[in-house]
Formats: structure tokens, C-alpha cells, sequence
């Protein structure tokens, strides 16, 4: 069946450092992968996409990479800040009927320390 | 606020009782989707309406759960004769169609927080 992991263990890291959070799959050949944050309370917060043919997207501090071959993404937020502290989640969807049912992972929660 | 909207953000109800939650989506998007969150889970995909038409249903939403979206714009989520199963946070997605093949970005609601007691 299909399975996505991401760490289920929160990260700490101080104010400043990078964070990597990881997302592996297995028996899924997604045709894009998205990233979002959710704040305790609130919906899921849509932060970057993905796709199949690309390794790397970067928006302002955080940055996303795709391998399909080793079936995983890492997402990174450089100079993190304490205001980056929320749980991200990692979904993966295939375009099928010409719409989108995401499949998401059960996120990891990120604090950052100052 | 052209976000999604959700109503009621909170609920609580008694075993057995019927409950029914709202939910405008950005007001141009055409797809719109439920999700079922329970705690330290990710959301689980419950259905999916293409305007008026409901196109797909989850094994998840048993024959206590309707949705509808009757005029193509908001939907409304009912669960009947609720268990305690269905404490859950429910959330909806709306997003925009575009091009074919192209994926599309889903702008999720605040939810709602089902109790059911």
C-alpha cells in the first residue's frame, strides 16, 4: 500500500541553523510533491511545489528537493527563526480524472529555539 | 477575508446526534475538496466536487456522511447518528482548474473540531 514517513520525532534546532525535514514514499509515483505548514488550531498553510522532472526549488529561506529514484524530498529553512516553530507536512499527489487528491504524510514538528 | 471559510470552527455534539458544517470556498475556485485531520495525523482526503458535481468518495466516508454543493460554490459536510470515531478537525480545500495536467494549489480553511462526546 501506498506509504509516506516523514519524522515523527520533533526537530529542535537553535535560531540561526538550518533545518531538514524529510519526506520518504513508497509504492506512489507521484507527479508532484507540496510542502505546507499548519499552526496548531489551523488549516494546512500551502508553502512550495514540486515536480517529478525537477531535483530543487528555492523560495526565499526555504528550499525543496525531489528524488524520484531514492523516492524522497527534503525541505530546508535556512537562518531559521523561532516564528518558523509549526508542524509541516509533506503531500504527495498524481494528476488522475484532471484533478488533484492529495495524499499527505502525518508532518513533523519543527521548533526552533532562539 | 477572500480565504476559505469554515463554520462552525467548533462543535460539539452527543453521540447520536446529527451534525452539519459549512464551508466558502475562494470565491472564483471551482475544485473543492474535505479533508478528516485527527491528532498527529496529516489530512485524509474525504471527497471531491468539480463545481456542483461530487466526482470522487473516500472508503473513509461511510453512508452516515453527505456532502453536497448544490450551486457549484458552498458546501456543506453532514455526518449522521455521529460516533465517537468521528471526533476529528474537518477541513476543506478549494483551488482553481487550469490548464489540463497541470497541478493546482489547494488553499485550506481553519477547519472545524468536531467533538463528539
Amino acid at each position: 500500500s501506498q506509504k509516506i514517513e516523514q519524522n515523527s520525532e520533533a526537530l529542535n534546532i537553535q535560531e540561526g541553523k538550518t533545518a531538514t525535514l524529510t519526506c520518504n514514499y513508497t509504492n506512489y509515483s507521484p507527479a508532484y510533491l507540496q510542502w505546507y505548514r499548519q499552526d496548531p488550531g489551523r488549516g494546512p498553510v500551502f508553502l512550495l511545489l514540486i515536480r517529478e522532472n525537477e531535483k530543487e526549488k528555492r523560495k526565499e529561506r526555504l528550499k525543496v528537493t525531489f528524488d524520484t529514484t531514492l523516492k524522497q524530498s527534503l525541505f530546508h529553512i535556512t537562518a531559521s527563526q523561532p516564528a518558523d516553530s509549526a508542524t509541516y507536512l509533506c503531500a504527495l499527489a498524481a494528476i488522475s480524472g484532471g484533478y488533484n487528491k492529495l495524499i499527505f504524510g502525518a508532518g513533523t514538528r519543527l521548533a526552533v529555539h532562539p | 477575508d477572500t480565504g476559505v471559510s469554515q463554520d462552525p470552527r467548533h462543535k460539539i455534539t452527543k453521540r447520536g446526534q446529527n451534525v452539519t458544517f459549512r464551508c466558502d470556498p475562494i470565491s472564483e475556485h471551482n475544485r473543492l475538496y474535505w479533508y478528516r485531520q485527527t491528532l498527529g495525523q496529516g489530512p485524509e482526503f474525504l471527497t471531491y466536487f468539480q463545481n456542483e458535481a461530487q466526482l470522487e468518495k473516500s472508503r473513509l466516508l461511510s453512508d452516515r456522511f453527505s456532502a453536497e454543493r448544490p450551486k457549484g460554490s458552498f458546501s456543506t459536510l453532514e455526518i449522521q447518528r455521529t460516533e465517537q470515531g468521528d471526533s476529528a478537525m474537518y477541513l476543506c480545500a478549494s483551488s482553481t482548474s487550469g490548464r489540463a495536467l497541470v497541478a493546482d494549489t489547494q488553499y485550506f480553511g481553519p477547519g472545524t473540531r468536531l467533538t463528539v462526546l
